[in-house]
């Protein structure tokens, strides 16, 4: 199973903040990556997918990067409804495996 | 707009088998275009893919739980279940069932969820 690995694991920002997590595969999977935000007791919502398109909907500060193993999604200025956690998920090969996860509280 | 609905025991004992099942509305788990998943979530902790079902009924699962996982489909109800045979606490999590675009974006619905407790 490809193992995808995120970090940080938690950060403390504030709003206004520009926050970049990144996502490494443990084999190369070209752009098939996703990523996911989850507020607690809710379903995780997509957010980007293929890398770097943005799901219908989603504001434009946030934004996707990278290819084959280093991907990365940054929020360019944190938002009240943006803390959250975070998920980079694979789609390159089965099983479609999640990053651990990031959550980014408020400072 | 496809719905998706788990469904199942919120209490399971130790060593007993979890069964769960996704109910799907507005969407045909015979499509072609979709294969249809379970994620789990442990309290606290972070998303797990479990596996999942196409519609010619193949199936695919995470190693880590390959031998205790089973995802069937019946078509007839328009359903797809789980079962987790042989479970401990560590099996406590929240879960859902999911549906995956054969192509982009992915996954692009989501059951809201059945938390499973695993104790005596």
């Amino acid at each position: 199973d490809i193992q995808l690995t995120q970090s940080p694991s938690f950060v403390s920002a504030s709003l206004g903040d520009r926050v970049t997590i990144t996502c490494r595969a443990s084999q190369g999977i070209g752009i098939y990556l996703a990523w996911y935000q989850q507020k607690p007791g809710k379903a995780p919502k997509l957010l980007i997918y293929a890398a770097s398109t943005f799901q219908s909907g989603v504001p434009s500060r946030f934004s996707g990067s990278g290819s084959g193993t280093e991907f990365a999604l940054t929020v360019s200025s944190l938002q009240p409804e943006d803390f959250a956690s975070y998920y980079c998920q694979q789609l390159n090969s089965f099983p479609y495996t999640f990053g651990q996860g990031t959550k980014v509280e408020i400072k | 707009q496809v719905q998706l609905q788990e469904s199942g025991p919120g209490l399971v004992k130790p060593s007993e088998t979890l069964s769960l099942t996704c109910t799907v509305s507005g969407g045909s788990v015979s499509s072609r275009s979709y294969y249809w998943s379970w994620i789990r979530q442990a309290p606290g902790k972070g998303l797990e893919w479990i596996g999942h079902i196409y519609y010619d009924g193949s199936t695919n699962y995470i190693s880590s739980l390959k031998s205790r996982v089973t995802i069937s489909l019946d078509t007839s109800k328009n359903q797809f279940s789980l079962k987790v045979t042989s479970v401990t606490a560590a099996d406590t999590a929240l879960f859902y069932c999911a549906r995956v675009y054969r192509g982009w974006p992915g996954v692009d619905s989501w059951g809201q969820g059945i938390l499973v407790t695993v104790s005596s």
